[in-house]
């Protein structure tokens, strides 16, 4: 299957530090990609959809000036968490769409942890 | 409103018997449903994908139904292993639109020796 490799892995931070996130797809190109938040024993929500060459959709309630998403090329999407809090602590996780088949199955990196201090 | 529902958010099975797992969903039709496998501090990795029209779908030890009369889809793992515990996710596409997926809250599968 495709791969899409996420990283960092782990990051903590201080309280109203940024911290960036990059979600690459290693062997397909993806004009869509996704963001998810997942809190302990939760499910993944949903944070905004990440468009190759235009603006990301945001869900309802997810903050856009917050979450800076920017998705410069096919297979390079970036999340940035500005003037993180300890409430954004959680575990983000980005798919992308390989559309080389149907484009139904979502393949997801392995996520990344983060901590606010 | 739509709602994705793992009916069990544990489950424990003892090695060799057959695991399963239940998905069920309301006021929406999708196309298809995805079975995902989580594993802790990890993303999501797809297993299955079954569309409206498949009644059953299988793939190695695993097995996946849709019922779309009920709402409802199962997921087997017969002669399960204790690598197969983990946490076992549905996810649907509820707006149909070929975007973004919906997840169930997922269900914990233990297996014991």
């Amino acid at each position: 299957g495709a791969v899409v490799s996420q990283h960092p892995s782990r990051v903590i931070c201080k309280s109203g530090t940024s911290v960036k996130i990059e979600c690459r797809s290693l062997d397909f190109q993806a004009t869509t990609m996704f963001w998810y938040r997942q809190f302990p024993k939760q499910s993944l929500m949903l944070m905004a959809t990440s468009n190759e060459g235009s603006k990301a959709t945001y869900e309802q309630g997810v903050e856009k000036d917050k979450f800076l998403i920017n998705h410069a090329s096919l297979t390079l999407s970036t999340l940035t968490v500005t003037s993180a809090h300890p409430e954004d602590s959680s575990f983000y996780i980005c798919s992308a769409k390989d559309e080389r088949g149907r484009g139904d199955i979502q393949y997801f990196g392995a996520g990344t942890r983060l901590s606010v201090l | 409103s739509q709602k994705i529902e793992q009916n069990s958010e544990a489950l424990n099975i003892q090695e060799g018997k057959t695991a399963t797992l239940t998905c069920n969903y309301t006021n929406y039709s999708p196309a298809y449903l995805q079975w995902y496998r989580q594993d802790p501090g990890r993303g999501p990795v797809f297993l299955l994908l079954i569309r409206e029209n498949e009644k059953e779908k299988r793939k190695e030890r695993l097995k996946v139904t849709f019922d779309t009369t009920l709402k409802q889809s199962l997921f087997h793992i017969t002669a399960s292993q204790p690598a197969d515990s983990a946490t076992y996710l549905c996810a649907l596409d509820l707006s149909n639109s070929g975007y973004a997926l919906n997840f169930g809250k997922g269900t914990s599968l233990l297996v014991t020796p």
